[in-house]
């Protein structure tokens, strides 16, 4: 199947830094959506952006279509602890069906 | 509005058993999907099914097999478990599974294989 690939796959940071990463794949996408996944839990959309250069803000998260259309990007700032978690990206594919591939995570720990 | 609820939330089974696992979507959701996450794989999709029937697929062997009732209640069964399939796996309901639309996922089943 379609591959993305998310880096970092992990990341450990103090609180009050941001945080950037990113996800790529060879093939292009109409949608890319982030979602945030807690222990225990189902992941959560954060952000979805259908529009390639499109930019998307959601409180202290940021996110970007690349305008090539095989990336994008997320950023956190002044993290916080609840900010801990796997981030996901995911994309729909440009002809395909609406069933997105996901990366397969960045897990975040956010030290107080 | 009650979200997405799975059960049963843990399972543990041997090798060559089958399990079946439930999948209720919001009220008024009529497409739900299925996915198996695992630490190296990460979130892989299996089927989704919409109006009971199946309309995607995934590219997962014939052990792994779903269902979908006239509730919208969605049923995923793997059969003959190998240690592999030991993975959390998460059903996601939508409105009709269209391309904006958001999905919603259920909190999973943990099924672990011995």
């Amino acid at each position: 199947g379609q591959q993305l690939n998310q880096s970092p796959q992990s990341m450990f940071i103090q609180e009050g830094e941001d945080v950037s990463m990113n996800c790529t794949s060879s093939s292009i996408f109409n949608t890319w959506l982030w979602y945030k996944q807690d222990p225990g839990e189902g992941p959560v959309l954060l952000i979805a952006l259908y529009k390639a250069g499109e930019l998307t803000s959601n409180g202290r998260l940021t996110a970007q279509f690349g305008i090539t259309r095989k990336d994008s990007f997320l950023n956190i700032s002044a993290s916080i602890p609840s900010d801990v978690g796997i981030y996901f990206c995911a994309g729909q594919l440009e002809g395909g069906s609406y069933i997105p591939t996901f990366g397969r995570g960045t897990s975040l720990i956010v030290h107080p | 509005k009650a979200g997405v609820t799975q059960t049963p939330r843990y399972l543990i089974k041997t090798r060559g058993q089958q399990v079946t696992l439930s999948c209720s979507p919001i009220s008024g959701h009529r497409s739900v999907s299925w996915y198996q996450q695992t630490p190296g794989q990460g979130l892989q999709f299996l089927f989704e099914y919409f109006s009971e029937t199946q309309r995607n697929k995934g590219n997962f062997p014939g052990r792994f097999s779903g269902r979908q009732f006239s509730n919208s209640r969605s049923e995923m069964n793997v059969s003959t478990l190998e240690l592999g399939d030991s993975a959390l796996y998460l059903c996601a309901s939508s409105r009709t599974g269209g391309w904006t639309e958001k999905l919603f996922f259920g909190s999973g089943t943990q099924l672990s294989v011995l």
